[in-house]
C-alpha cells in the first residue's frame, strides 16, 4: 500500500513568512510524529498525536510552530514569521498504534528560510 | 532526559566487509525498545532492525544483528557481507514504553561501502 507522504517536499520561504507543510499517513495509522531533522544531525522530536488529540507537544522549539490533525488522519504543521534557524528538513512518520510497532516516515520536506 | 550518542560520524568499508557501528544511550528506565534506521542518500528513513530491553537474545534481521549489552547501554550494529546499497546514514534511536513513544535518535553514522 501507499506509504507516508509528504508536501511539499521543498519550500524556501523568506523570513517572515508563514509556511504549512503537510502529512498523509498511512491509512489506518493511529500515532502520527513530526520531527525536525538538521542538516547532519539526527531527527529531533516535535509533536505527537494519537488519533486527532496532540498528546505530546513538548518538542516545538517556540509557539510559532502549530501542529494539528483535526480529523486524526492528515497533519500540518505550520510554521510562522519563519526565522533563519528553522531551516531544516521535517520528518512525519506514522505507526499503527502505540506499543512496539514501527514509525514509517515519509520523504521529508525540506525548508530552506533566506 | 534519555540521551543517544553514536561516536563514529563516518565509517568507510569494502564491499563484503564485516562493519560494526557503535550506539551508546542512556536512560534510568527499565524497559525500552532500542532500533536502528537507516536513511540513503536522499530517501526515506527505514527500519533496519529493533531490540526489546527485555529480551537477552540480541535481534538479527539477515545480515544485520545487534550487540545489546543493557548493563553497559551499548547497543552496537553489525552488518556482515556488506553490500553497495548499504551505503547510507544510520541512526540508532531510543524509544520509552510509557507515554508518546517517541524516537530519541543519535547523531547518526555515514556508512560508505566502497566497491
Amino acid at each position: 500500500g501507499a506509504g507516508v507522504s509528504q508536501s511539499p517536499r521543498y519550500k524556501v520561504a523568506k523570513r517572515g513568512q508563514d509556511v504549512a507543510l503537510r502529512c498523509d499517513p498511512i491509512s489506518g495509522h493511529v500515532s502520527l510524529f513530526w520531527y525536525q531533522q538538521a542538516l547532519g544531525q539526527g531527527p529531533e522530536f516535535l509533536t505527537y498525536f494519537q488519533n486527532e488529540a496532540q498528546l505530546d507537544k513538548s518538542g516545538l522549539p517556540s509557539d510559532r510552530f502549530f501542529a494539528e490533525r483535526p480529523e486524526g488522519s492528515v497533519s500540518t504543521l505550520k510554521i510562522q514569521r519563519t526565522q533563519q534557524e528553522d531551516s531544516a528538513v521535517y520528518l512525519c512518520a506514522s505507526s499503527r498504534d502505540r506499543g512496539k510497532y514501527e514509525q514509517y516516515f515519509g520523504p521529508g520536506t525540506r525548508l530552506t528560510v533566506t | 532526559a534519555q540521551t543517544v550518542t553514536q561516536s563514529q560520524p563516518e565509517m568507510s568499508v569494502q564491499e563484503a566487509e564485516t562493519v560494526t557501528l557503535s550506539c551508546t544511550y542512556d536512560t534510568s528506565e527499565n524497559n525500552y525498545y532500542l532500533f536502528w534506521y537507516k536513511q540513503p542518500p536522499s530517501r526515506q528513513m527505514i527500519l533496519v532492525i529493533r531490540q526489546e530491553a527485555y529480551k537477552q537474545q540480541n535481534a538479527t534481521e539477515n545480515r544485520f544483528s545487534v550487540n545489546f549489552q543493557k548493563a553497559a547501554k551499548s547497543f552496537s550494529l553489525k552488518i556482515s557481507d556488506s553490500q553497495l546499497g548499504d551505503t547510507a546514514m544510520y541512526f540508532c534511536a531510543f524509544m520509552t514504553i510509557q507515554g508518546a513513544q517517541k524516537l530519541v535518535f543519535g547523531q547518526g553514522t555515514r556508512l560508505t561501502i566502497n566497491p
